[in-house]
């Protein structure tokens, strides 16, 4: 049974520039949460998707956009990089019913 | 004030002992509580989760949730060195509400 996956594992950009992480949600799971980690600190919650539809959505600016698609998978985009976007980016699933979360590997972004 | 507080340590113990972790938390409306490890540059992994109060074991590993002091703790019993990670606990509302972690080193 596959758990969360994510690509790529690690990314760099350059100031300014847009970036797309992906996420798959582990088998049987209908809803997707995206999380920052910066370094030495826990993860803070981005946005949350379910049916397709953002549900609740974290302290983030508009910047940060995201999509789930009809077979639950979701994407994360940043545009217009800044260096304090540098961060694991993880994504979790869930069953919407019950939010006991598991998260895949994460994706390292620099932006430099 | 933060919604989860946390100890970021670090923690150091010699192998065989019991790691104590513990969280404090503000928001009422918790109420699944869960714990993560955290190896280097992973991605979190759930460890424990428990819905409401009380205790809740798997082997090694303990947790505790007192609602009414808004506090919850982890134990780790015969801590081994592979035990050496971060450990992060985490309260849902909606969302995950993550502490910052504890490093905990366990020594051989």
């Amino acid at each position: 049974d596959a758990g969360v996956t994510q690509s790529p594992t690690h990314l760099i950009k350059t100031r300014g520039q847009q970036v797309t992480l992906r996420c798959s949600p582990k088998s049987g799971h209908d809803t997707v949460s995206w999380y920052q980690q910066a370094l030495g600190q826990g993860p803070q919650f981005i946005f949350q998707y379910y049916e397709e539809e953002e549900r609740q959505r974290g302290n983030f600016p508009d910047r940060f956009s995201g999509h789930q698609f009809p077979n639950y998978s979701s994407e994360l985009n940043v545009n217009a990089l800044l260096l304090g976007d540098s961060a694991l980016y993880l994504c979790a699933s869930s069953l919407v019913r019950e939010n006991i979360q598991y998260f895949g590997a994460g994706t390292r972004l620099s932006v430099l | 004030q933060k919604e989860v507080e946390q100890d970021p340590g670090p923690l150091s113990v010699p192998e065989g002992a019991i790691v104590s972790l513990n969280c404090t938390y503000s928001n009422s409306a918790f109420q699944y509580f869960m714990w993560y490890r955290q190896y280097s540059r992973k991605g979190p992994e759930l460890l424990m989760y428990t819905y409401s109060s009380g205790n809740k074991e798997d082997g090694r590993f303990t947790a505790q949730v007192d609602k009414s002091s808004k506090y919850i703790s982890l134990f780790i019993r015969d801590s081994q060195p592979s035990d050496s990670a971060t450990y992060l606990c985490a309260m849902d509302d909606y969302k995950l509400s993550f502490g910052a972690g504890t490093t905990v080193t366990v020594r051989a």
